[in-house]
């Protein structure tokens, strides 16, 4: 069963306009979310995270949105660049002792669009 | 080198073989993790090392499944008797904090094909 989904495959954006990605999570012990992002033949680089006792948490460009009612984790990337073009993967874990895993979604395929 | 080292990047091999997958972490990092993602599929833990012990192999698939580490350095996932279904990227990552930080670092894979 999948704990962490990211429902939209691909997403284009313009450059310079706001990438919005989205991602939804159903266990209820999850209290850090992530993203990482991948360029081809490349390992996942980490982006950034968020706390769930947080609703924002901003790095320069990107921003992480947390709805912990609905949920629903957003990034934002604003403005947009061509070298933001990767695939993006939610990921949630739980800080419990013991925990080291991290649950990914399937990725969302970004294209900036020049 | 700086980053974590995986080997072979691309290993194409038959039905029912043996494989062996190799991780060099980066120097000093006491926790590695190995996934695979399998096309279309989100990254899937399959275990964790802490030093040369794995305080959680939940993620192995079947007994076909195994991992090592030794000298708190170096990996080596193996899968016998591949199958079909094993075909994936695995990658393996490399910690000096708790994984909920985030802050793995990812080799580049090591693609596998099963004919």
């Amino acid at each position: 069963d999948q704990q962490v989904k990211q429902n939209s495959p691909s997403l284009s954006v313009q450059e310079g306009r706001i990438s919005i990605l989205n991602c939804d999570y159903t266990n209820s012990m999850f209290d850090y979310f992530l993203w990482y992002k991948k360029y081809p033949a490349e390992g996942p680089t980490f982006l950034i995270s968020i706390s769930s006792i947080k609703d924002k948490n901003e790095d320069g460009r990107f921003t992480v949105f947390l709805n912990k009612s609905a949920k629903h984790l957003s990034l934002h990337i604003v403005p947009s660049q061509p070298g933001d073009s990767a695939v993006y993967f939610c990921a949630a874990s739980s800080s419990n002792f013991g925990n080291e895993k991290l649950t990914f979604g399937t990725g969302t395929r970004l294209t900036i669009i020049p | 080198g700086a980053g974590v080292s995986q080997s072979p990047s691309n290993k194409v091999t038959e039905k029912g073989k043996d494989v062996e997958l190799r991780c060099d972490p980066i120097s000093g990092h006491t926790a590695l993790y190995w996934y695979r993602q399998s096309l279309g599929q989100g990254l899937e833990f399959l275990i964790y090392f802490q030093g040369n012990s794995a305080p959680d192999k939940s993620g192995l698939p079947s007994d076909r499944f195994s991992a090592e580490r030794t000298g708190g350095s170096v990996s080596t996932l193996t899968i016998q008797r591949t199958q079909q279904e094993d075909s994936a990227v695995y990658l393996c990552a490399s910690s000096s904090r708790r994984a909920y930080t985030g802050e793995l670092f990812f080799g580049e894979g090591s693609r596998l094909t099963v004919l």
